[in-house]
């Protein structure tokens, strides 16, 4: 299966730690989204990266998350300092090009939990 | 503001019923409306719709945009207990925006 691989698909962190979410796209494509999804809530948009860049960041919140996507390797969602707050679950979905809806590609998720 | 708003939230149904899902929005450059499909985890791609009046269809499921009133509705008939998920409506707009609506949760009851 060369699906979007997300990984892990539960992280457990306790209030103050760190939290780095891993997402391989597609083989071949070069455009990543991170989503967060909070219970009863919808997708909410964060970040969207190309490849060494980031293109888009206005749904990710400037103090404590960042993200990254190099040359080499899988995108990275980093949470520092995680609060109870970032308990959701983490969504990242990769296209081949700017993506059009049709030929976004989801992952499976990461659930967060800040305990 | 940009907005897509579904509704209702959560839907209970029996095997056999018919239901239909809401979905409106208000974003500035519309180019496209997405209905997506959840189970468990990772969405899954239902339905693009990019003109007004065009109904799509995919066995028991169908949809339609009205880029007038600005909405779009899923349809599903003969519901079967597999279809228990959660629809998501997202739209795309200016260059590479998108948005998804909070989602509604069917309950498809045997």
């Amino acid at each position: 299966n060369a699906g979007v691989m997300q990984n892990p698909r539960h992280l457990v962190r306790r209030r103050g730690q760190e939290a780095r979410l891993r997402c391989s796209p597609v083989k071949g494509h070069s455009h990543v989204y991170w989503y967060r999804q909070l219970p009863e809530e919808g997708l909410k948009f964060m970040v969207y990266l190309q490849k060494e860049n980031i293109i888009d960041e206005s749904g990710m919140p400037k103090e404590r998350f960042s993200a990254e996507f190099p040359k080499e390797g899988p995108s990275i969602l980093r949470i520092q300092q995680v609060v109870r707050g970032d308990s959701a679950a983490y969504f990242c979905a990769s296209s081949p090009r700017v993506s059009t809806g049709e030929k976004l590609f989801f992952g499976s998720g990461t659930q967060l939990s800040v305990l | 503001e940009d907005k897509v708003v579904q509704s209702p939230l959560s839907l209970v149904v029996h095997e056999g019923d018919t239901v239909t899902l809401n979905c409106s929005y208000e974003v500035t450059n519309f180019r496209s409306l997405l209905w997506y499909k959840q189970e468990k985890k990772a969405p899954t791609f239902l339905f693009m719709l990019t003109s007004s009046g065009i109904e799509k269809k995919s066995g028991r499921l169908s949809s339609i945009l009205d880029k007038k009133e600005l909405f779009s509705i899923l349809n599903i008939t003969a519901t079967q207990t597999g279809d228990s998920a959660v629809y998501l409506c997202a739209t795309t707009y200016n260059n590479n925006d998108m948005r998804f609506g909070a989602g509604t949760r069917l309950t498809v009851k045997p």
